[in-house]
């Protein structure tokens, strides 16, 4: 079945520092690939998004690009704020099953101090 | 545009109870799916609808929990009769589904339960 492997955190930056979560991928399909983002007390929302091979997502000044060969789609940033502290989550959509169901990672902490 | 929302924000109850959780999906979406959320283990799918059909409910966790969705607005979790360790965040989300379609689903802000 499809699997989502995340780097497991807490990951403890300062300010203006580069930040890079790894995520890995198995699946069985050509999935669209995704990260969410969840801060304190509420839902997940969606950071960005790429659907095929080579794409980069990118919002807020986090990137990420979609690697077949590696089956990974490694989140980034140059330069982050304490308010990027959040929980992060990669996730895979099986385009072909029923529904758009998200296989997620099991997320990644993320705290930046001033 | 309304996100999903979900209600009750928070509910604290006796075990034993029977706890009702509500969905209303964003406009248009023709899936939606319930989540489970603890520290202890993550985030987890326990059913998920696609044009108001269960598709897979093999998340749930056991018998004392039904999940309904009469009509394409509107969704119910239920747990009878609750206990302690049913105590997380249910999050409810949305999405618009065809074949080979890309679309991201979207959470609402969750119910925190607390079963004491």
């Amino acid at each position: 079945g499809d699997s989502v492997t995340q780097m497991e955190g807490p990951v403890t930056l300062s300010e203006e520092a580069f930040l890079t979560i790894n995520c890995t991928y198995t699946a069985t399909g050509y999935p669209s690939l995704f990260w969410y983002v969840q801060y304190p007390g509420e839902g997940l929302q969606l950071l960005l998004k790429a659907t095929k091979a080579d794409d980069k997502g990118s919002n807020k000044g986090f990137e990420a690009t979609y690697r077949k060969e590696t089956t990974s789609f490694h989140l980034e940033k140059g330069s982050v704020q304490v308010s990027d502290s959040a929980v992060y989550f990669c996730a895979l959509s099986d385009r072909q099953a029923a529904g758009n169901k998200l296989t997620f990672g099991g997320g990644t902490r993320v705290l930046v101090k001033p | 545009d309304a996100g999903v929302i979900q209600s009750p924000r928070h509910e604290v109850t006796e075990m034993g109870q029977e706890v009702t959780l509500r969905c209303k999906p964003i406009s248009g979406h023709n899936s939606l799916f319930w989540y489970r959320q603890t520290m202890m283990r993550g985030l987890e799918l326990l059913i998920y609808f696609n044009n108001n059909v269960p598709i897979d409910d093999s998340g749930m966790p056991e018998d004392r929990f039904s999940a309904k969705m009469p009509n394409a607005s509107f969704s119910t979790l239920k747990i009878q009769p609750s206990e302690p360790r049913d105590s997380a965040v249910y999050f409810c989300a949305s999405s618009f589904a065809q074949q080979a379609s890309n679309q991201p689903q979207h959470f609402g802000d969750g119910t925190r339960l607390s079963i004491l």
